[in-house]
């Protein structure tokens, strides 16, 4: 069974341009979670999207959006990018349970000039 | 608001020896407990998942306990290799979301 993918691996951008990310979860799983890691803040929510709704959103600024399709393939946008944006954004699918495992993917790596 | 900690936020030992990572959290009410392991640059693997009315788990020489009511979890890793020099983090979740420790970053010397 293939894992979760994320495309692209690597991405840089300036200031106030925008940027998606897309995950592809384990085949099966029906909810998507994204995270932001940095080095200060270490991991923390974004949200979850269960079958193409958002089910849970962390406390982020609007600039943070996301939406899953039917095939619950899942993109994060990220608008107006501030160099604080700068970090290791991974996605997680799970089936969907709020006791299930989450299998996270390898991260995007973002930065932010 | 739930809040986790890990402790040490460093461990190095020598290749063989057993060893114990900690991580506390503050509201006993949770889902369950996972512990990851990160090499440098990459994502998250999850090694072990606690479900609330479980003690422990094992997987191989890993063996994670969870004592709700003091607010604890340990990870055990036996005989431990240079290939287990990771960070290590332990995450709980909550009602919605996964709330995380800042990790214990592992080095076995060989």
């Amino acid at each position: 069974k293939a894992g979760v993918t994320q495309t692209p691996r690597y991405l840089i951008k300036t200031r106030g341009q925008q940027v998606t990310l897309s995950c592809s979860p384990i085949s099966g799983h029906r909810s998507v979670s994204w995270y932001q890691q940095t080095p200060g803040q270490g991991l923390q929510f974004l949200f979850e999207y269960f079958s193409e709704t958002q089910r849970n959103k962390g406390n982020f600024p609007g600039r943070f959006s996301g939406r899953q399709f039917s095939n619950s393939r899942s993109e994060m946008n990220v608008s107006t990018l501030e160099l604080g944006d700068s970090a290791l954004y991974l996605c997680a699918s799970s089936l969907g349970r709020y006791d299930d495992t989450q299998y996270f993917g390898p991260g995007t790596r973002l930065t932010v000039l | 608001k739930q809040e986790v900690t890990q402790i040490p936020a460093a461990l190095s030992v020598p290749e063989g020896e057993n060893l114990v990572l900690n991580c506390s959290f503050t509201d006993s009410a949770i889902y369950n407990l996972q512990w990851f392991r990160q090499d440098p640059g990459k994502g998250l693997t999850s090694l072990l998942l606690i479900q609330s009315s479980q003690r422990e788990q094992t997987s191989g020489r890993l063996n994670a306990s969870l004592d709700k009511s003091s607010g604890r979890s340990t990870l055990y890793i036996a005989a431990s290799q240079p290939g287990d020099s990771a960070t290590y983090l332990c995450a709980v979740k909550g009602n919605y979301q996964l709330i995380w420790g800042a990790g214990t970053k592992l080095i076995i010397k060989p």
